[in-house]
Order: C-alpha cells, then sequence, then structure tokens
C-alpha cells in the first residue's frame, strides 16, 4: 500500500517563475492537507481539499498560490511568480473519507523549492 | 482557534540517558494529540497519539506521552535514548471538529554518544 506521494521532490525555480507541486493520497483517502515549512521553523497549515473543492484555505497567502483536487489525478499546489521567502518545504498529508475517529495525517516526504 | 507551544527548540542529552520533551496546548473545545518524528529531509512519521481514555499513552520506538488535562500538556519521554533517535519532533494538536491539525514549532533533539 503505497504511501503519500509527492513529487517533485526537490524544485529549483527563479524568481518569477511558476511552480507544481503534486501529491497523490494514500489509496483509499480522499482528503489531502498541505503544509509549508520554513527553515527552522515547523508546519504551517495551508489548505485543506477533498475530490473538486477546497474545504479549508485559511492558512493560503491571498496572493499568488492556489490549490486544486481534481476529481481525477493528483492534488496541486500552484505557486505563481514565486519569491525567495518562498523557499521552503511543502508537506502533503491525507486521511481517510470517513471519521475513524483518530484525526492521524499520514504524510508525504515532502517537496523542496529553492527559489534562486 | 487552538495553539501548541514546545517550551524547548533544543535538546541535547547523552545516550542512554532519559529524555522529556514539552509540549503544552490551548484549545477551548475537546482535543487530540499528536507527537511526530522528523528525520532530516524525509517526511513526518507519527510516533504516538492520545484520542481518549487512558491519559498514559505508548508509541513506537520506545517513546510514551502523558496526557494532563489540568495542565494542557502531553509531554513526550523515553527512559534510554539512542543516537537514532536524533530527529525533530513536532507535537499537534486537533481540535473540536477540524481534520487539520496545529503543530508547534518542533524540538530538535540530538543525542550525544
Amino acid at each position: 500500500n503505497a504511501g503519500v506521494m509527492q513529487n517533485p521532490r526537490h524544485l529549483v525555480r527563479r524568481r518569477g517563475q511558476e511552480a507544481r507541486l503534486r501529491c497523490s493520497p494514500m489509496k483509499g483517502h480522499s482528503h489531502v492537507y498541505w503544509y509549508r515549512q520554513l527553515p527552522e521553523e515547523g508546519l504551517k497549515f495551508m489548505v485543506y481539499l477533498q475530490k473538486e473543492n477546497i474545504i479549508d484555505e485559511s492558512g493560503m497567502p491571498k496572493e499568488r498560490f492556489s490549490a486544486e483536487f481534481p476529481k481525477e489525478g493528483p492534488s496541486i499546489l500552484r505557486i505563481q511568480q514565486v519569491v525567495r521567502g518562498d523557499s521552503a518545504a511543502y508537506f502533503c498529508a491525507s486521511s481517510p473519507p470517513y471519521d475513524t475517529n483518530t484525526g492521524e495525517l499520514f504524510f508525504g516526504e515532502g517537496s523542496r523549492l529553492t527559489v534562486l | 482557534a487552538q495553539s501548541v507551544t514546545q517550551l524547548d527548540s533544543q535538546v541535547p542529552v547523552f545516550e542512554e540517558a532519559p529524555v522529556e520533551l514539552r509540549c503544552n496546548y490551548s484549545s477551548s473545545v475537546s482535543v487530540y494529540l499528536f507527537w511526530y518524528v522528523q528525520y532530516p529531509n524525509q517526511g513526518l512519521q507519527l510516533l504516538l497519539k492520545y484520542l481518549s481514555g487512558s491519559t498514559l499513552v505508548k508509541g513506537i520506538n520506545g517513546f510514551e506521552a502523558e496526557f494532563n488535562k489540568s495542565q494542557t500538556s502531553f509531554h513526550l519521554r523515553k527512559p534510554s535514548v539512542h543516537i537514532s533517535d536524533t530527529a525533530e519532533y513536532f507535537c499537534a494538536v486537533r481540535a473540536g471538529s477540524a481534520r487539520q491539525l496545529t503543530f508547534g514549532s518542533g524540538t530538535q533533539l540530538t543525542v550525544l554518544p
């Protein structure tokens, strides 16, 4: 049973370019969460999605950032016109569609974005 | 809104010594509590979780944690650490009906030979 798959693991972009990060949840999971980890900091919640729906985007920056989780295919976190401050590790997590009363999130290995 | 405070950013300890990593939370509703471990350049792995029932929770790799509602704490302990325990440890809370977790800022545990 494959875990949460993220790609690319490492991404280098120049200022002003676009970054696209992909996340395939664990099999049977339909809830996806994106977190950002800045150097020497903890994980900050960005957005929570179900298939074709954004449930909570309270942690998303108001500009340049967007996320989607289409009916088919992986969830995508998109950062337009990247700036150096976007350099971070972006983690995706997933959870099952029903309330199993565990609350546990299953994390991927992360995508590390470096903006030159 | 809920929050998590990890009081120590760095904890150095000698091999085979006991360790306690502190975590306090703030929430106005019922909570579920978690400890995750992150090894360098890797994702987060669940160590243990408290959902309900016994306040002493045992996890993987010999770790345990105790939920103390009156002190709003969920400290992580291990009686004897190994070099391989060197990693970043994160405390997290899920409050009420929220699905996402709120994380603390992390504690870097360094086990010295």
